[in-house]
């Protein structure tokens, strides 16, 4: 069964470093998202990606946050200049565009700044 | 904004059924409903979603009430495995984000 893929599975930065969270959509996807989940609190919307833009961002994914779909296959999240509220596990996501539009997520990366 | 509303948590017997209820009264009806479930702190599993008929697969099913203003989803045999948060999602057709409440955390006894 197909399965979104992500890297590096656990990370530990020190605050201030950039950070680049990497994802291998499922390959028929069209739509690509990123979520986080603090440790403890819900999952969270970060950003939608779609035909090489993004198609929504929630007020999480400010100025310090990009995404990129460097090749066909990769979908990258980078965190400009980490801060110790950046620790969360990091999940990515696709999807079709069909009816219903299910999203499928990846295993989560899980980030921690000190 | 939460539009749906689940028990914080419930038990279950290893082996028999396991009906977790949600209410989303003020549901549209161009909003889906979509149930995943989220094992430890891996990512979130989808499971299965409906508009308005009853839908099954091969993991769990889901009855709509026929107001659309609740649902159950229903794992048929419930194992050790099926251990985990459950959330009930509302969601419009082309809205390209899901918004997790603090779901129904399920635990399944031996």
């Amino acid at each position: 069964e197909p399965e979104v893929t992500q890297t590096p599975s656990h990370q530990v930065t020190q605050m201030g470093q950039e950070v680049i969270l990497r994802c291998v959509p499922i390959s028929n996807h069209l739509y690509f998202y990123w979520y986080r989940q603090i440790l403890g609190q819900k999952v969270e919307f970060l950003v939608s990606f779609y035909n090489n833009e993004i198609s929504e961002k929630s007020e999480i994914f400010d100025d310090q946050f990009s995404v990129e779909r460097p090749d066909g296959s990769n979908f990258t999240l980078k965190i400009r200049s980490t801060k110790l509220e950046d620790s969360a596990m990091y999940f990515c996501a696709s999807s079709r565009m069909d009816s219903g539009n299910t999203i499928y997520f990846g295993e989560g990366s899980w980030l921690t700044v000190v | 904004d939460a539009k749906t509303t689940q028990p914080p948590s419930m038990d279950c017997a290893e082996g028999r059924a396991a009906n977790l209820p949600c209410n989303h009264s003020t549901i549209s009806g161009n909003e889906y409903v979509y149930w995943y479930r989220q094992i430890h702190s891996q990512g979130p599993q989808y499971i299965i979603h409906g508009l308005k008929n009853n839908e099954t697969n091969e993991m769990a099913s889901l009855i709509i009430t026929e107001d659309r203003k609740s649902s159950t989803l229903i794992l048929p045999h419930a194992t050790l495995r099926d251990t985990a948060v459950y959330y009930c999602i509302v969601r419009i057709v082309n809205d390209y984000k899901l918004s997790f409440g603090a779901g129904t955390t399920v635990t399944v006894r031996a």
